[in-house]
């Protein structure tokens, strides 16, 4: 079955500095991998989808993420923080031919200046 | 293009009333996604539709929720009667038949349920 492991459901940074959300997941087959942001009192907005190809995937507002097979993991980076970058993100996974997304739990950034 | 588009985006409620909440998908998507956000339990999905079918609606908490999709630019999630603990954010996504399963999200209807 299908999993989704966020480690650390808060990250702090300070502005400027590297911003890396963990994700893990648990497929029996490679997966489409997301990720999405939602700002608060938003919905969800989609950062980026790795689906096939090139591993290392970038999103929009200067994220990337990188897909390791061999670690089975998705992290999310960005090399610099930004204020506006303060949200909560959400790993997610789908294999092929399977309707749903399985959501992580979240990790909510926050962005000191 | 417009979005996902949910309505009411606020409803506070009495407990014991009914709540119909509104969810208009992008047009040409096939998939309609219902999820419920808390504090508590996060992101949990309710039920899905494909082609205006009810295909999954196990995460429905129990019979006091309900959802139709009666044409494919339309869905309804009510609730009746509303208890303190529905008290939550509702979020609406749907996605097309084709592509690599992403959902596009509304912005949600925060109910409060008094």
């Amino acid at each position: 079955a299908q999993s989704v492991t966020q480690l650390g459901s808060h990250v702090s940074v300070s502005e400027g500095a590297l911003v890396l959300l963990r994700c893990n997941y648990s497929s029996s087959v490679p997966p489409y991998l997301f990720w999405y942001v939602q700002y608060p009192n938003q919905g969800l907005q989609l950062l980026l989808k790795y689906t096939t190809g090139a591993t290392l995937v970038k999103g929009i507002n200067g994220f990337e993420a990188e897909f390791k097979k061999s670690e089975t993991s998705f992290h999310l980076t960005k090399p610099s923080a930004h204020m506006s970058d303060a949200a909560e993100y959400f790993c997610a996974v789908s294999d092929h031919g399977y309707d749903k997304l399985i959501f992580g739990t979240g990790t909510r950034l926050q962005v000191f200046p | 293009d417009a979005g996902v588009i949910q309505s009411p985006r606020h409803e506070v409620t009495e407990m014991g009333q009914e709540v119909t909440l509104r969810c208009k998908p992008i047009s040409g998507h096939d998939y309609l996604f219902w999820y419920r956000q808390t504090m508590m339990r996060g992101l949990e999905l309710l039920i899905y539709f494909n082609n205006n079918v009810p295909i999954d609606d196990s995460g429905m908490p129990e019979d006091r929720f309900s959802a139709k999709m009666p044409n494919a630019s339309f869905s309804t999630l009510k609730i009746q009667p509303s208890e303190p603990r529905d008290s939550a954010v509702y979020f609406c996504a749907s996605r097309p038949l084709r592509g690599y399963n992403e959902q596009f999200f509304g912005p949600g209807t925060r109910l409060t349920v008094l």
